[in-house]
Parts: structure tokens; C-alpha cells; sequence
């Protein structure tokens, strides 16, 4: 079974700095990737995706991720980061195998942007 | 693009009613729909999946007579927690999907669901 694993619950980080929150998958089939991010009180909003091709994602907001199937992983980051970036971050990966269509989540990633 | 709006954001009610949410996709066709509950500072729970005029695919653990889905139309899905009670109260989340499994899910604003 697939499972996400965000190694970080929560990063504080000051505005203007550069943030990375980090992402490992387990599955060793052909996935796709997400990052999407939870403001409070508030469903979901999708940052960005990899299904095929550059391993490089550019999303809104000024976010990327790279995607490193070597290493299963799809790191989110953003070089300067500012106060409304304070939300909650969850990285998915759904596959195809066995016609799964399911979407597993991470637990996510608190990001705390501090003036 | 891609829009789905969900109704109510906020339902208060007596325990032993039945609740209605309803979840739209204003600008697509979504072919399917699911259902997820979050719990204070966790992660999303698949809650079931569901397709335009089929039967929902429901989670082990679910109940599916508790969590009535009815998946009308390609824009319309509904979940009725039926005979509500305190342990029922959540964070619900619909999202609606265009196309095949490669494609993102786009998700409502949640309803949140307080039984007294």
C-alpha cells in the first residue's frame, strides 16, 4: 500500500526566508504527485503536481517541488516566504496500480511564518 | 477553473436529525466525487468514492448506511449523515475529479458538522 510521509509536523520559519517542507513516498510504481495547501476552516487548494516529464514543478504562489524518484521524494519549497503562506501543507500520491484511484495524503506540514 | 462549491460551511443541530451536504463542481463535469473527513490537526480520511449514477465505493469502517451518498448528476454529489450523533461531529470535505486518476482533485471549502 502506498503511504506519504511528511517528516516535519511544523516549521516556523521568519518572513523572507526560504523554506523547504519535505515529502517521502513508498510507492516503487509510476505515481503522481501533489501538494496542496489547507487554510483554516477551509478545504483545499492545489498547489501543484508532477504526472510525467521535468522533474522540476513550478506552482502558484511562488512555490516549486522536485520530484526525485531515486530518492522518493517530491520536496515543496519556496525561496522567500511571506505571512500569508501560514497554512497547512499536505502532499498526496495516488497511482494506478491494482485500479487504486484512492488519494493518500500525508499528516501535513504546519508552516508558521513569523514577522 | 475548477471550482466545487460545498454546502453548508456550518451546520449546527440536535442529536438524532439527519444533515444534508451538498457538493457541486460549478465548472467542470466531474466524473468522480469523493468524500473526506478531517479531524482537529490530522490529515484528510477517504471516506468513500463516488461515481455519476453508480453505487458509492465506501472505506473499510465506514458505514454506509450512517453516510448516505447520492451522486445525482456529473455536478452534483450529496452525503446525509443520517441519525446524527456527538461522535459524528467533524470536518467534511468533498472533492470532484475530471477525468482519469492523473488528474487533481479539487476540493470544496468543508462543512463543518457540530451534533449536540
Amino acid at each position: 500500500a502506498q503511504s506519504v510521509t511528511q517528516l516535519d509536523s511544523q516549521v516556523p520559519v521568519f518572513e523572507e526566508a526560504p523554506v523547504e517542507l519535505r515529502c517521502n513516498y513508498s510507492s516503487s510504481v509510476s505515481v503522481y504527485l501533489f501538494w496542496y495547501v489547507q487554510y483554516p476552516n477551509q478545504g483545499l487548494q492545489l498547489l501543484l503536481k508532477y504526472l510525467s516529464g521535468s522533474t522540476l514543478v513550478k506552482g502558484i504562489n511562488g512555490f516549486e517541488a522536485e520530484f526525485n524518484k531515486s530518492q522518493t521524494s517530491f520536496h515543496l519549497r519556496k525561496p522567500s516566504v511571506h505571512i500569508s503562506d501560514t497554512a497547512e501543507y499536505f502532499c498526496a500520491v495516488t497511482t494506478t496500480q491494482g485500479g487504486s484511484e484512492k488519494l493518500v495524503f500525508g499528516k501535513g506540514t504546519k508552516l508558521t511564518v513569523n514577522p | 477553473g475548477a471550482v466545487v462549491s460545498q454546502h453548508p460551511s456550518w451546520v449546527i443541530c440536535k442529536s438524532g436529525t439527519s444533515v444534508k451536504i451538498e457538493c457541486r463542481s460549478l465548472d467542470f463535469q466531474a466524473t468522480t466525487m469523493f468524500w473526506y473527513r478531517q479531524f482537529p490537526k490530522q490529515s484528510l480520511m477517504l471516506m468513500a468514492t463516488s461515481n455519476e449514477g453508480s453505487k458509492a465505493t465506501y472505506e473499510q469502517g465506514v458505514e454506509k448506511d450512517k453516510f448516505l451518498i447520492n451522486h445525482a448528476s456529473l455536478t452534483l454529489s450529496t452525503l446525509t449523515v443520517t441519525s446524527a450523533h456527538p461522535e459524528d461531529s467533524s470536518f467534511y470535505i468533498c472533492s470532484a475529479r475530471k477525468g482519469q486518476v492523473n488528474q487533481p482533485q479539487h476540493f470544496g471549502d468543508g462543512t463543518r458538522l457540530s451534533i449536540l
